[in-house]
């Protein structure tokens, strides 16, 4: 089945302590996304990539990192996380970057800094 | 600047009637357009899609929605509202080719017995 899937789907953790967020997709997509989901505000692009090795800046890309070294993968770090990067979490990815490309999306992960 | 407008954050309908749910959108050149569905704690499921062709767009689960470019406008409609429609929606726009998504403010949409 064609999907995109994230680990961990819940997490709570604590301020500054280093977590990684898993994202995988099994479509041979070259591009993918992260954002996060606030309530009021949609959808936020926090970082994407449009190809391996390639990522570039979202909207909201402070205090997140990503690395793309397998077309497959692309995770999403949190060096040192704050109450304030408490959200849902969605990982998107489609065929290419076009204009007319359609992301698809993960289940979510929702995170809980204290 | 690209931007969506949602026009109504909650839309309470009954079951069996239309649904319409309201977007405005504003962009420099011709944008791609999409409808997203969100269930409870489900990820986001795209339900139909504009890029240009026909301005009369048919999804799934029965909704359509027409682009209409003298009005900024991509309303999402379906005749006969179904218990399970009830989710949150998101229009959406496509900005370029860097893949990134506008999003609305997302519309809740509550179906009553």
């Amino acid at each position: 089945e064609a999907q995109v899937t994230q680990n961990p789907r819940y997490l709570i953790t604590v301020t500054g302590k280093k977590l990684t967020v898993t994202c995988s997709q099994n479509m041979n997509h070259e591009y993918m996304s992260w954002y996060r989901q606030d309530p009021g505000l949609g959808l936020r692009q926090i970082y994407y990539s449009m190809n391996v090795e390639v990522t570039d800046k979202g909207d909201v890309p402070e205090g997140y990192k990503v690395s793309r070294k397998e077309k497959r993968n692309f995770p999403l770090i949190l060096e040192s996380p704050s109450p304030n990067q408490t959200s849902l979490y969605f990982c998107a990815s489609s065929l290419g970057g076009g204009i007319s490309d359609t992301q698809y999306f993960g289940p979510g992960t929702r995170l809980t800094v204290l | 600047a690209q931007s969506v407008t949602q026009l109504d954050s909650h839309v309470s309908v009954s079951e069996g009637t239309p649904v319409l749910l309201r977007c405005n959108y504003s962009s420099s050149y011709s944008p791609s357009l999409f409808w997203y569905v969100q269930h409870p704690n489900k990820g986001l499921q795209l339900l139909l899609k504009y890029t240009s062709a026909a301005t009369l767009v048919k999804g799934i689960n029965g909704f359509e929605a027409e682009f209409k470019k003298s009005e900024t406008s991509f309303h999402l409609t379906k005749p006969s509202a179904h218990m399970s429609d009830a989710a949150e929606y998101f229009c959406v726009v496509s900005l370029g080719n860097t893949g990134k998504l506008i999003f609305g403010q997302g519309t809740t949409l509550q179906v009553k017995p």
